[in-house]
Parts: structure tokens; C-alpha cells; sequence
């Protein structure tokens, strides 16, 4: 499978802080990445979609302007958590798309990021 | 929208035994594509199997397989020959197939422990 990394892989900081997470799809050009939400021993929830050159188009719910996307390039995803809030704590989680012409639509996973907010 | 329900919490198997997880979607969708991801302790997302709603044949890789019943909405992943390496977290996913399709709608999980 394809290979998407995420950086840092942990990091920790101070209440009121900001945060940015990077994803890179190494192996192709996505014009599609997502951003999931993991609290620990739950399902991954879908924050947003980031469309290359555009908007990102968040899931109900989410705060934009407190979770602001990037996507500048065809590789290159960013998170950024702003006046980050120990409610922040999670693993978050980014992926890229992929659609084939013959229909084989899939998704690839970053490490995840692990955000530790004091 | 669609929702995507796992009923098992947790699961146990010993070694070199087999076991089914079970999984259950509601879509007003016809086409559209299915994936079991397993997250080990590791938390990295791998795939698992996949299956396109369009193809009648049960997906197979190696030791995984499953049954995909459409007109039930069901698709349960079974794994054969369980091995320790096959203790994680796994999640079955729905994934449209047009439109905003690209989307993932994932389950809630089951938690297999596999056992000596």
C-alpha cells in the first residue's frame, strides 16, 4: 500500500498554545486527504475533509476555526489545533484517497499524531 | 447517512482457531465499497480485506476472508488459522461510491485477543 507519514508522531504543549500537524502522502498526489479524531478505545471520527487548492469542508460539529487546514499541495496536508485545550488531547489520524479507474477506491493512514495538551 | 454497527466489543480466540466478526451497514446506496482495517497496539491503520458492493464473489486474502450478504447488509470478516500477530482492534468501514463517497464511516470496533 501506499505510504502517508505524519510529523511529529507525538508532541505535547501548554493550554492556549498552538499545534501543527503535518501529513505527507509520499507515494502519489492526493488531492484528497482526511483528519480523524481517535479518543483512546473508540472508533475514529472524521474532523474534516482537506481538498487540495480549496475549503476544507468540516464534519458537523467540529470548530473551523478552532481546527484550521491546509492543503497547499498535492502532498502535503496540515492541522493546525489553535489555542490548543486539554479537551484537545487525542490521537488524530490523517489519510489520503485514492481513486482508480477501474473503481478501486481506498484510502491510506498516517502513523497518527498523539496531542497531549497540559 | 450511513451507519456502520459492530455488535462485538471484544472477541477471543486461541491460536490456530478460527473467528468470525460480524458486521452490519445501513446505505440506500447500490454501489459502494466495504473494508475490515485491523489497529494493532501500534495504532497504525492497516487494511485488511476489501470488497466492492458490485462483485458477487466473497473477497479473500490469505488467511482472511468474507461474507458479504447484500441484501442483508451484512459483512462479516473471518480469520482462519489465528495467529498472536492477529491480536488488534478492528474496524469495518463503509466508504460510498459517488459524490462525497470518498468518505470513510467506520464501526465501533471489535477488540480481538488471541490466545495461546
Amino acid at each position: 500500500g501506499a505510504v502517508v507519514s505524519q510529523h511529529p508522531s507525538w508532541v505535547i504543549c501548554k493550554s492556549g498554545t498552538s499545534v501543527k500537524i503535518e501529513c505527507r502522502s509520499l507515494d502519489f498526489q492526493a488531492t484528497t486527504m482526511f483528519w480523524y479524531r481517535q479518543f483512546p478505545k473508540q472508533s475514529l471520527m472524521l474532523m474534516a475533509t482537506s481538498n487540495e487548492g480549496s475549503k476544507a469542508t468540516y464534519e458537523q460539529g467540529v470548530e473551523k476555526d478552532k481546527f484550521l487546514i491546509n492543503h497547499a499541495s498535492l502532498t502535503l496536508s496540515t492541522l493546525t489545533v489553535t489555542s490548543a485545550h486539554p479537551e484537545d488531547s487525542s490521537f488524530y489520524i490523517c489519510s489520503s484517497f485514492r481513486a482508480s479507474g477501474m473503481g478501486y477506491n481506498e484510502q491510506f493512514f498516517g502513523p497518527g499524531t498523539r496531542l497531549t495538551v497540559l | 447517512a450511513q451507519t456502520v454497527t459492530q455488535s462485538q466489543p471484544e472477541m477471543s480466540v486461541q491460536e490456530a482457531e478460527t473467528v468470525t466478526l460480524s458486521c452490519t451497514y445501513d446505505t440506500s446506496e447500490n454501489n459502494y465499497y466495504l473494508f475490515w482495517y485491523k489497529q494493532p497496539p501500534s495504532r497504525q491503520m492497516i487494511l485488511v480485506i476489501r470488497q466492492e458492493a458490485y462483485k458477487q464473489q466473497n473477497a479473500t486474502e490469505n488467511r482472511f476472508s468474507v461474507n458479504f450478504q447484500k441484501a442483508a447488509k451484512s459483512f462479516s470478516l473471518k480469520i482462519s488459522d489465528s495467529q498472536l500477530g492477529d491480536t488488534a482492534m478492528y474496524f469495518c468501514a463503509f466508504m460510498g461510491g459517488a459524490g462525497t463517497a470518498s468518505k470513510l464511516t467506520f464501526g465501533t470496533g471489535t477488540r480481538l485477543q488471541v490466545t495461546l
